[in-house]
């Protein structure tokens, strides 16, 4: 069964504090694995997509990285205004159910003191 | 250009009562697809649509049922509501749904008492 668990559930940084939140996924094949941010009451915000293992991308204070258990968010020196829940999903590639639905962990919720 | 739209924001029913949720796709997008979020929890697959003929069904009762119009914004419906369908739920736009960047609407809270 696809499944996604997300590490640790909460977590909190003092403002300038690196650390990673980790996504480890269990899926009979991977399409893409995504990152998104969201904020209490809110929507989902897209943040990246990763293809395949070893794929790296940025987006300022933040990079996703991927192997083929697990994914990483890592978050360089945090301001306030990172405080958000991160949540991770993933695509599955087929199969005869395939639909392209995302399965989604739980989320880390990431709080940033000043 | 606009986002993803959904309506109503907010919204308070009895049980048993029935339900409409209504979403509008980013311009150009064909494909919507429908999350249910319980607080804490991740999204949840509804339903997705394509072109308005549905793609994927998740694991939810007959009392929820969904289409999609020729304009591409889509509808959600849910019959005869329990409170565990209190929840968040989420409208997400993409151009073909087998694509790999969905965006989401502010979702609408719909509370069931």
């Amino acid at each position: 069964e696809d499944q996604v668990t997300q590490s640790p559930e909460a977590l909190r940084l003092q403002e300038g504090e690196s650390s990673s939140l980790n996504c480890s996924y269990t899926v009979s094949g991977l399409r893409g694995l995504f990152w998104y941010r969201q904020d209490p009451g809110k929507g989902p915000e897209f943040l990246f997509t990763l293809y395949s293992a070893g794929e790296e991308k940025e987006k300022e204070r933040l990079k996703a990285t991927l192997t083929k258990k697990e994914s990483f968010l890592h978050i360089t020196a945090p301001k306030p205004e990172d405080s958000a829940t991160y949540l991770c999903a993933v695509q599955a590639s087929g199969g005869k159910d395939s639909n392209y639905q995302l399965i989604w962990g739980a989320g880390t919720k990431l709080i940033i003191k000043p | 250009d606009a986002g993803v739209t959904q309506s109503p924001t907010h919204l308070i029913k009895t049980r048993g009562q029935q339900v409409t949720l209504r979403c509008s796709p980013i311009s150009g997008h064909k494909s919507v697809s429908w999350y249910q979020q319980v607080l804490g929890q991740g999204p949840q697959f509804i339903f997705q649509y394509y072109e308005k003929e549905e793609r994927g069904r998740g694991n939810f009762p007959d009392r929820f049922s969904a289409r999609q119009f020729p304009n591409y914004s889509s509808e959600l419906n849910v019959n005869a509501l329990l409170l565990g369908d209190s929840a968040l739920y989420l409208c997400a736009s993409s151009l073909t749904g087998g694509d790999t960047e969905a965006f989401f609407g502010q979702g609408t809270r719909l509370t069931v008492v």
